[in-house]
C-alpha cells in the first residue's frame, strides 16, 4: 500500500519569498505523483503531476515539483509566493493514475506582506 | 469553475437518515470519482466509476453506493448516517489519455448529520 507524508501542517512566509512544501510518499512499486491546492470554501485543483520521464514538472502559475526516487520524495516550490498563493495544498500518490488517490494530510501555506 | 457541479452545495440531516449527493461531470468526461473530507479522516477517495461501470473501491462504508448513470452523471446515496459521516464530499471528472488526462473537482457537498 502507498502512503503520503507531509510534514509541515502549516508554513508561513512573506510575499516573494520562495517556499518548498515537502512530500515524502511511501510505495513497494512505481506510483504516480500529484499535488493538489484547495483554496478556501473551494474543491481541489491539480496543480502539477508526476507519471513518467522528466523528473522535474512543472504547473502553469509558476510551482514545480521533482520526482526523487532516491529519497522518494515529491516537493512543491516556488521561487516568489503571492499572497494569492494562500492555500491548503495536498500531495497525492497512486499506483493507477487518478484512480485510488492517497492524499497526505496537507500543508497550510500563510504568504503574508 | 471547474465545469463539475455538485449539489446540493449545503445538507443537514439527522442519524439514521439517507441522501443522495449528485454529480454531473464535465463535458465529454467519462470518469467520475468520489471523495470525502473530513476533520478526522482528511481526503480520502472512496469510488471511481468510468462511463457507467465501477473501476475502483477505496475507503467506502458498506452504508454508502454510488452510481453512474447513462448520461454520466452520477450519484452517492449515504444511508443509515452517523456523526461520523458530516464531512465535505467531492466529487471529480477526467478525461483524456496517458499524460493528457487531468482531473477536475466539483465545488463539494457539506454534509452535516446531527
Amino acid at each position: 500500500a502507498q502512503s503520503v507524508t507531509q510534514l509541515d501542517s502549516q508554513v508561513p512566509v512573506f510575499e516573494e519569498a520562495p517556499v518548498e512544501l515537502r512530500c515524502n510518499y511511501s510505495s513497494s512499486v512505481s506510483v504516480y505523483l500529484f499535488w493538489y491546492v484547495q483554496y478556501p470554501n473551494q474543491g481541489l485543483q491539480l496543480l502539477l503531476k508526476y507519471l513518467s520521464g522528466s523528473t522535474l514538472v512543472k504547473s502553469i502559475n509558476g510551482f514545480e515539483a521533482e520526482f526523487n526516487k532516491s529519497q522518494t520524495s515529491f516537493h512543491l516550490r516556488k521561487p516568489s509566493v503571492h499572497i494569492s498563493d494562500t492555500a491548503e495544498y495536498f500531495c497525492a500518490v497512486s499506483r493507477t493514475g487518478f484512480q485510488k488517490l492517497v492524499f497526505g494530510t496537507g500543508t497550510r501555506l500563510l504568504v503574508s506582506p | 469553475d471547474s465545469g463539475v457541479t455538485q449539489t446540493p452545495k449545503h445538507l443537514i440531516t439527522a442519524t439514521g437518515q439517507r441522501v443522495t449527493l449528485r454529480c454531473s461531470p464535465r463535458s465529454g468526461d467519462l470518469s467520475v470519482y468520489w471523495y470525502q473530507q473530513s476533520l478526522d479522516q482528511g481526503l480520502q477517495f472512496l469510488i471511481h466509476y468510468y462511463n457507467g461501470e465501477e473501476r475502483a473501491k477505496g475507503n467506502i462504508l458498506e452504508r454508502f453506493s454510488a452510481q453512474q448513470f447513462p448520461d454520466l452523471h452520477s450519484e452517492l446515496n449515504l444511508s443509515s448516517l452517523e456523526l461520523g459521516d458530516s464531512a465535505l464530499y467531492f466529487c471529480a471528472s477526467s478525461g483524456g489519455q496517458g499524460w493528457q488526462e487531468t482531473q477536475y473537482f466539483g465545488p463539494g457537498t457539506r454534509l452535516l448529520v446531527l
